[in-house]
């Protein structure tokens, strides 16, 4: 079935560690996006990438790194860095045009212990 | 400043009652405007999408409208099913920008017996 896989579901890290969050899409889309979501907060964009080899910082990106070397993947690396990690992080992906719908992942749940 | 508002911020109802949603927006140039279902731990899914030039549309017991003058749109939810029960989020699609969509924090539905 077509559709975004993000893993892992659940991911628990301690202090001072790296952890990466993998994101893979069989949707052919060149966009591809992360959102931190919040309890009562909305979706914030960390990084977004519009093609292959090519990304951009979005609004909460300090504490994040990601790369985009195949069009299917888009993996998400939360750093030491960021000061409050403990978040469900959402994977998308967005067909052309500018109709605005995203395809999201399940999600992945990250606490810092 | 592009903005997206949503209320209220979460809402309680009886099995079988219908309520509506509201989102209020500042966003410009409009484009247009989608609302997305949120289950609890998934990722969200696009529900309709409003178009400058339509005022109502309708999905299943799910109805949309936009009045892009006023710059509200609302989502009504008739004979509600346990299942409803999500966060709804509207977000707004602008006609510039590579990062062009702007999100509402949501409404959290509760739908009980």
């Amino acid at each position: 079935d077509g559709g975004i896989t993000q893993s892992p579901k659940y991911l628990f890290r301690k202090e001072g560690q790296n952890v990466t969050l993998s994101c893979e899409q069989n949707l052919n889309h060149d966009a591809m996006y992360w959102y931190r979501q919040d309890p009562g907060q909305g979706l914030r964009l960390i990084y977004y990438s519009q093609i292959v080899n090519d990304f951009q910082k979005g609004d909460i990106a300090e504490g994040y790194s990601v790369s985009r070397e195949k069009k299917e993947s888009f993996p998400l690396t939360v750093t030491s860095a960021q000061k409050n990690p403990t978040a469900f992080y959402l994977c998308a992906s967005r067909p052309p045009g500018n109709t605005g719908e995203l395809f999201f992942g399940e999600g992945s749940r990250l606490t810092v212990l | 400043k592009n903005q997206v508002e949503q209320s209220p911020q979460s809402l309680i109802i009886l099995e079988g009652k219908n309520c509506t949603l509201q989102c209020n927006y500042t966003v410009s140039p409009f484009s247009n405007l989608r609302w997305y279902k949120q289950d609890t731990g998934r990722g969200p899914v696009s529900l309709t999408i409003m178009t400058f030039s339509e005022n109502t549309k309708s999905n299943g017991r799910y109805t949309a409208t936009l009045d892009a003058d006023t710059k509200q749109s609302s989502l009504h939810i008739t004979a509600s099913q346990l299942s409803d029960s999500a966060s709804y989020i509207c977000v707004v699609i602008s006609q510039t920008g590579a990062n062009n969509l702007f999100f509402g924090t949501g409404t959290r539905l509760t739908v009980i017996p």
